[in-house]
């Protein structure tokens, strides 16, 4: 399985700013998703990532608030932009690898946003 | 409009004996289905999955039943251990496994020693 690792791993944000989450893949993997994992609630897809493409973004979630990049096969960002404290969750990456299309997570930032 | 559910909040058993977990779901596009584990303050991790070509798939303690007809699926844990205290997400998906995941609200698996 893949080994990824997140940047920061929590945050503490105020308001009206933005921060940028950092995805590291130790292998080349085409497909990467982001989701989010607001308090209580289950994990939601915000977009898929595909390398040398734009972001596909899910109902709910726009490029302008939330907008990725895939230079390469092994590493992305995701930046939550003009924050509000509706944006407080778990931010999760995850990979397409193994031998039947599992995915596979990373650790995951908790931000919060006062 | 929940496409996975997950109506059981919180399960309690005892060491050694059988966890079952349940999962139903509504979008007859989903193909592929899968169970992670996850503590607190980390990412989910994989356990097994399923493709809607086969009903039951094992792998050591952990066997997945799909019932395609019913839309339902589940999580048999035998023996069940300690270390299976978690909150045990379903997800499924479609495109053979290579779409984004759609999540159930999760149960907390308590083990009781």
């Amino acid at each position: 399985s893949a080994v990824i690792s997140q940047k920061p791993s929590r945050d503490i944000c105020q308001r009206g700013t933005s921060l940028t989450i950092q995805c590291q893949v130790d292998s080349q993997v085409t497909m990467m998703f982001w989701y989010r994992q607001q308090p209580g609630q289950s994990l939601t897809l915000i977009a898929t990532a595909n390398q040398g493409s734009e972001a596909t973004y899910e109902s709910g979630f726009v490029i302008d608030k939330f907008p990725i990049s895939r230079p390469n096969l092994t590493f992305s960002t995701l930046t939550v932009s003009n924050m509000s404290p509706e944006d407080s969750s778990i931010y999760l990456c995850s990979v397409l690898s193994g031998a039947y299309n599992e995915q596979f997570f990373g650790p995951g930032t908790r931000l919060t946003v006062l | 409009d929940q496409q996975v559910k997950q109506n059981s909040p919180s399960l309690s058993v005892q060491e050694g004996r059988i966890s079952i977990l349940n999962c139903d779901y509504t979008n007859s596009m989903f193909d592929y289905f899968l169970w992670y584990k996850k503590y607190p303050a980390e990412g989910p991790t994989f356990l097994i999955s399923i493709s809607s070509i086969k009903d039951k798939n094992e792998d050591g303690r952990f066997t997945v039943f799909l019932n395609k007809s019913a839309k339902h699926l589940s999580l048999h844990i035998v023996p069940s251990q300690p270390g299976d205290s978690a909150v045990y997400f379903c997800a499924a998906n479609s495109g053979g496994g290579a779409d984004g995941l759609t999540f159930g609200k999760g149960t907390h698996l308590i083990i009781q020693p």
